[in-house]
């Protein structure tokens, strides 16, 4: 089975500080994509990032940046300089060309304090 | 501004009761989809459409149906045989011809579903 593994239910960072989710996946698939999804209080799902797995140089969107070891199938996430804004829900998630699907981990929640 | 807007925001179900979660986007995509989300889990995929008048059960399909009449919209009933409806619903599309399946998926809002 097609899995995606998110080992930390919680986590906590002080602001301004750097904070790095994980995620592990398992597909036999070569071509996929990878994503983190942000879940605030408001239940929206936003985009933060994305890597296509033929691609070696990790992505980046502003303070956020990814950690993507093919071989070991793991997509771990790097906040940097974090706000309040960004204490929220996170999933990571993948997607085949063979399957049309998101398969989603079951989230860390990421709390952000002074 | 282009996006899916689902309707209602909160649903309540009476026992033996059918309801109708409504998904319409506006962003030209072929592709639909519905998930649902319950705590402490992840999204997981209800039901799909990849074209008009075609949709396949995701995996969890049991106690829904859906139709897919109009590119646009994209509705989910839930029947009196899904006998633990309480959870977040949210409707996502996406371009999915050719390469687009490398598109992220775009979300709703959501429409959260309890029981009365």
């Amino acid at each position: 089975a097609q899995t995606v593994t998110q080992s930390q239910p919680e986590m906590s960072v002080q602001e301004a500080e750097t904070v790095t989710l994980s995620c592990t996946y398992d597909t036999s698939e070569s071509d996929y994509y990878l994503f983190w999804y942000k879940q605030p209080p408001s239940r929206q799902m936003i985009l933060v990032i994305r890597q296509e797995a033929y691609k070696q140089q990790n992505a980046t969107e502003n303070r956020f940046s990814v950690n993507f070891q093919k071989a070991a199938k793991s997509f771990s996430l790097k906040i940097s300089d974090s706000q309040l804004g960004d204490a929220a829900m996170y999933f990571c998630a993948y997607r085949t060309g063979t399957a049309s699907k998101l398969t989603f981990g079951t989230g860390t929640r990421l709390q952000v304090t002074l | 501004d282009g996006g899916i807007t689902q309707s209602p925001k909160y649903l309540f179900r009476k026992e033996g009761q059918n309801v109708t979660l409504s998904c319409e986007q506006n962003l030209n995509h072929d592709a639909m989809y519905w998930y649902r989300q319950d705590p402490g889990q992840g999204l997981r995929l209800i039901y799909y459409s990849q074209i008009v008048n075609d949709f396949q059960k995701g995996d969890i399909a049991e106690g829904y149906s859906v139709s897919r009449e109009k590119k646009e919209s994209f509705p989910l009933t839930v029947t009196s045989a899904q006998k633990n409806p309480t959870a977040f619903y949210l409707c996502a599309s996406s371009t999915d011809r050719g390469r687009g399946w490398r598109q992220p998926q775009h979300f709703g809002d959501g429409t959260r579903l309890s029981i009365l």
